[in-house]
């Protein structure tokens, strides 16, 4: 079946636009995450949501990031005001929950200029 | 809180060597431990997990990792490496609050040479 899609796969950008990442999980996981990737810095998490439940939001690294997903299926992460140090890959994963393996998606690149 | 610590950033094995790719976690009660390997310009795809069953673990592409609570280590390892191993390894552990969330270490770029 169709793994976790993600697009744009690249983004190039202005410092201080917007940007919206989308994210279509498999179908059927509950859960749903996003992780940024910085040279050398590893997977940062970021927010996941399970179910109906609140999002957990703990990793998200400003106020300039939200995240919403939309009918228990995609999801978008949106950067506010991009800054330069926002750039990274953004990676999607999605799972059935609990200590499941988590699908990741391709990721999109964010540069910020 | 949990932690991981993957020593060496990058390392180099010849083709047919042994692979030992090194993970130590920081957890106040047994955690959940997990391998993933991203191929280039890929999502990562779990290797292998530890969920207190066997302490050692097998996993895809012949690799294999062993929980060692007195050590606080998941190394990973495999025999003989292949071309085709090269690729990005990290190692997670389950958040102690939240067993769906993952923290992930910082990542070990494994070379292979011919």
């Amino acid at each position: 079946g169709a793994g976790v899609s993600q697009s744009p796969s690249n983004k190039v950008t202005e410092k201080g636009k917007d940007v919206e990442l989308r994210c279509d999980p498999i179908s059927g996981h509950t859960a749903l995450y996003w992780y940024r990737q910085s040279l050398g810095q590893g997977l940062e998490f970021l927010i996941y949501f399970q179910g109906n439940s609140a999002p957990d939001k703990s990793g998200l690294p400003s106020d300039r990031f939200s995240a919403e997903r939309t009918g228990g299926s995609v999801s978008t992460l949106t950067i506010q005001r991009t800054q330069q140090e926002d750039s990274a890959v953004y990676l999607c994963a999605s799972s059935n929950g609990g200590v499941t393996e988590q699908y990741f998606g391709p990721g999109t690149r964010l540069t910020v200029t | 809180a949990q932690s991981v610590t993957q020593l060496g950033s990058h390392v180099s094995v010849s083709e047919g060597a042994l692979v030992l790719l090194r993970c130590n976690y920081s957890s106040s009660v047994p955690p959940y431990l997990f391998w993933y390997v991203q191929y280039p310009n890929q999502g990562l795809q779990l290797l292998l997990k530890y969920t207190s069953a066997a302490t050692l673990v097998k996993g895809i592409n012949g690799f294999e990792a062993e929980f060692k609570k007195s050590e606080t280590s998941f190394h990973l390892t495999k025999p003989s490496a292949h071309m085709s191993d090269a690729a990005e390894y990290f190692c997670a552990v389950s958040d102690l609050y939240n067993t769906d969330k993952l923290i992930f270490g910082t990542g070990t770029r494994l070379q292979v040479f011919p």
